[in-house]
């Protein structure tokens, strides 16, 4: 059962235009969310984070928006440069309970000079 | 500060062997957790370790195991290993709860089932 979902495994955008990742989730306990970012033969890294009581969080050119009704976030990023192309994976976490990380299968974006 | 070790990076086994990966944590970092990514998948939990202890499981078969030592450096092990478990193998570690602190990833073990 798979409880974060990234519908689009892959994604193209021109340089300088806006690139926009969906994630969905199925378990209304989720109450942190966070985007990580994955280069080929390196480890995911940390991007952003949002946390429930919050609908959106900006950090630089990356932006994450969480519609809770909708159990949906979305991660922008203006301007998309070539250095954004990479995988990029959702993830959420609940409080109560299973205190883990549940990650989404990832997009992969790619950005064309 | 050095990041998140994982050793080896490249390991090929044919099946029904057993193979140990090994993790070593950010300096202070006690707890550690262990994913598997396979294509499609995304990044599976197998477990986390806290203090020597582990604290979660994620929904792997017991061939998958794992411990921690004292320096919270980890080790995991997969026994009896199928084709399907090829796969690359990633370490994470968190200054305490993983699921509200930042995780930071070493750069992965790939295995190869042959």
């Amino acid at each position: 059962d798979q409880q974060v979902k990234q519908n689009s495994p892959s994604l193209s955008v021109q340089e300088g235009r806006i690139s926009i990742l969906n994630c969905d989730y199925t378990n209304s306990m989720f109450d942190y969310f966070l985007w990580y970012k994955k280069y080929p033969a390196e480890g995911p890294t940390f991007l952003i984070s949002i946390s429930s009581i919050k609908d959106k969080n900006e950090d630089g050119r990356f932006t994450v928006f969480l519609n809770k009704s909708a159990k949906h976030l979305s991660l922008h990023i203006v301007p998309s440069q070539p250095g954004d192309s990479a995988v990029y994976f959702c993830a959420a976490s609940s409080n109560f309970g299973n205190e883990k990380l549940t990650f989404g299968t990832g997009t992969r974006l790619t950005i064309i000079p | 500060k050095a990041g998140v070790t994982q050793t080896p990076r490249y390991l090929i086994k044919t099946r029904g062997q057993q193979v140990t990966l090994s993790c070593s944590p950010i300096s202070g970092h006690r707890s550690v957790s262990w994913y598997q990514q396979t294509p499609g998948q995304g990044l599976q939990f197998l477990f986390e370790y806290f203090s020597e202890t582990q604290r979660n499981k994620g929904n792997f078969p017991g061939r998958f195991s794992g411990r921690q030592f004292s320096n919270s450096r980890s080790e995991m092990n997969v026994s009896t290993l199928e084709l399907g478990d090829s796969a690359l193998y990633l370490c994470a570690s968190s200054l305490q709860d993983p699921a509200k602190n930042i995780q930071y990833f070493g750069a992965g073990t790939r295995l190869s089932v042959l």
